[in-house]
Order: structure tokens, then C-alpha cells, then sequence
């Protein structure tokens, strides 16, 4: 398998554009989580879904961001209008429904809101 | 409320020394796992050792070992015969029955030549 894929690598927009931050899980994997990165707060959860339905939105910031799974295979998460302050790494991970396997990441995409 | 903090924002250890990084974390749930992941320049989020809260003994991955306090809720990793790969940033993270990983804020590891 080839890990969690996200797209892109890397973003750059100007503030007020959408973005659109892309994932593919571990096929198989049942649960799938977002994460923002930042040097302040370490690794923040902002949602995530089981069986391709969001259960825990509460570390969304704020009505701009919103993240969608449509199927097993595949999520995004929207932000929309950005801000400077979004600037950030995003991780998406996927994990089996095994409690207590680890989470696999992907490479996380570097948004850069100027 | 589940938490995990992580007290020391930067190490820094001489190669071949041995180091520890701390951990701490709240969890009202009996039955839960707990986690060092390394994070390289790289980006990549890498798993060094996992920690299931019923066993007693502290897991260990070659140089890699924990000691798992469950009275106190703590989770240090000790890192022996520490090379320069092991320059990173480590996260702890806890996993309970609320099926969700929660991280806390990282220790920037440095390892001095």
C-alpha cells in the first residue's frame, strides 16, 4: 500500500481564496483524522470520521474550515475565505478499526496563507 | 476532557549519551494506549513505540524504551546510545475509547555531535 497520499505538498494563496486540502487513507482503514501543526500548539485534532461519518468536528476553529468524506477513499478539508493565520501543516492519518494501532500519517501538506 | 502535555519544548543530548523526554497526560478511561511518534525534517510522522495501559511492562524498541507510570499518568520515552538520526521533534499521544488520537505540543530533540 502506498501510505496516506495528500495533495498538495504544498499551497500558497492569497488571503480570502479557498483552499482545498486533499486525502486518500490506507485502504481498509476505517477512521480518518485531520490535524493542524503549528509551533504554539503542537498537533490539533480538528476532526475526524469513522466509517466515512464526521464524529468529533469540536477542533474546527471556526465556520470557515469545513472537511468532507464522501467515501472510503477519499477527504477533504476546506477553508474558505483563508487567513494569514491559517498558515500551517496539515495532517491527514488513517487507522484501522483495531483499538490501538496507531494512526498513519500522510506528508501533511505546508499552507501558506499571504 | 483527555489531555497530554508535554513539558519541554527542546533537548539536547550528546551523541552516544542517553536522554529522556517526558510526558504526562489525563484520561478518565481504563482502557487506553499511549504513543511516541518522531517527526524528522522530513515532515513524516513515524511511530517509535506504543504502550497498551493493561500491560505492566514498559515497551522497548531496540534503543528505544518507556517507562510507563500509570499511577502518576506518565509516559517518558528514553532514547539510549543516541545517534544524530534521532534529531527530531517527538510527539506523546494517547488513543481511548473516544477513538481519537490526541497529541501534545512536541519536544525538539537535539543531538550534538
Amino acid at each position: 500500500d502506498a501510505g496516506v497520499i495528500q495533495s498538495p505538498r504544498h499551497e500558497v494563496t492569497e488571503m480570502g481564496q479557498e483552499v482545498t486540502l486533499r486525502c486518500k487513507p490506507i485502504s481498509g482503514h476505517n477512521s480518518l483524522f485531520w490535524y493542524r501543526q503549528t509551533m504554539m500548539r503542537g498537533l490539533e485534532l480538528l476532526i475526524y470520521f469513522n466509517n466515512n461519518v464526521p464524529i468529533d468536528d469540536s477542533g474546527m476553529p471556526e465556520d470557515r474550515f469545513s472537511a468532507k468524506m464522501p467515501n472510503a477513499s477519499f477527504s477533504t478539508l476546506k477553508i474558505q475565505p483563508s487567513e494569514p493565520r491559517d498558515s500551517a501543516v496539515y495532517f491527514c492519518a488513517s487507522s484501522p478499526a483495531n483499538l490501538g494501532t496507531e494512526a498513519f500519517f500522510g506528508q501533511g501538506t505546508r499552507l501558506t496563507v499571504v | 476532557a483527555q489531555t497530554v502535555t508535554q513539558s519541554q519544548p527542546e533537548m539536547s543530548v550528546q551523541e552516544a549519551e542517553t536522554v529522556t523526554l517526558s510526558c504526562t497526560y489525563d484520561t478518565s478511561e481504563s482502557d487506553y494506549y499511549l504513543f511516541w511518534y518522531k517527526q524528522p525534517p522530513s515532515r513524516q510522522m513515524i511511530l517509535v513505540i506504543r504502550q497498551e495501559a493493561y500491560k505492566q511492562q514498559n515497551a522497548t524498541e531496540n534503543r528505544f524504551s518507556v517507562n510507563f507510570q500509570k499511577a502518576a499518568k506518565s509516559f517518558s520515552l528514553k532514547i539510549s546510545d543516541s545517534q544524530l538520526g534521532d534529531a527530531a521533534m517527538y510527539f506523546c499521544a494517547l488513543f481511548s475509547g473516544t477513538y481519537k488520537y490526541i497529541f501534545g505540543t512536541g519536544t525538539r530533540l537535539k543531538v550534538l555531535a
